[in-house]
């Protein structure tokens, strides 16, 4: 497809599970972002990853949360033991080229996560 | 650090009449803008951008912006609302941080026919 896949689109889970959300970024794009959007925080950066180089997770609210990006491409996002307050719509965005660049992040539709 | 504001939760006006959405940004250098628009259950949009140059940059959907440096803005402007342009708009910035986006709290738009 030519825009940013996501999946599942839905995922609702028991408090205390593991769940995986995936992320496709539009091909060649070599910078890959996770955001998170919650009522109370609204949209907020989570984790960075640039071509090779060590991922900036800077935004990651706990160390619950680890992302990988495997071969330069596809990004899985990993939330360990949730907790309800992990319940948001996560957004996943590339661009062409990452760091302080001029390239629009492009972003999927989200996976929208329930945590009862 | 970077920061934006969106003055208004929500704005409501009639199909047909004039649009204009506040955004103020923190940030010492110039900051690279950004205006996307969010409908319910889809992603992020990319309505237009700026990074220098002239001040009004025209985006998809007949959106335009303006970057005025002197009032730290960047308010998106459209001359005639459509029913369709109902959806969730959220101003970002970026630079600082060149590979993070900084959001505001987004405005809701509500077209009146």
């Amino acid at each position: 497809g030519a825009g940013v896949s996501q999946s599942p689109s839905n995922k609702v889970t028991e408090k205390g599970k593991d769940v995986e959300l995936r992320c496709d970024p539009i091909s060649g794009h070599t910078a890959l972002y996770w955001y998170r959007q919650s009522l109370g925080q609204g949209l907020e950066f989570l984790i960075y990853f640039q071509g090779n180089s060590a991922p900036d997770k800077s935004g990651l609210p706990s160390d619950r949360f680890s992302a990988e990006r495997t071969g330069g491409s596809v990004s899985t996002l990993t939330i360990q033991r949730t907790q309800q307050e992990d319940s948001a719509v996560y957004l996943c965005a590339s661009s062409l080229v990452g760091g302080y660049s001029n390239q629009p992040q492009h972003f999927g539709d989200g996976t929208r996560l329930s945590i009862l | 650090a970077q920061s934006v504001t969106q003055p208004d939760i929500h704005i409501t006006v009639s199909e047909g009449a004039s649009l204009e959405l506040r955004c103020n940004y923190s940030y010492g250098a110039t900051p690279y803008l950004f205006w996307y628009v969010q409908s319910p259950g889809q992603g992020l949009q990319l309505l237009l951008k700026y990074f220098s140059g002239d001040t009004l940059v025209q985006g998809i959907k007949g959106f335009e912006a303006e970057f005025k440096r002197s009032q730290s803005s960047f308010n998106l402007r459209k001359p005639s609302v459509h029913w369709s342009d109902a959806a969730e708009y959220f101003c970002a910035v970026g630079g600082e941080y060149g590979n993070k986006l900084v959001f505001g709290a987004g405005t809701i738009l509500r077209v009146k026919s």
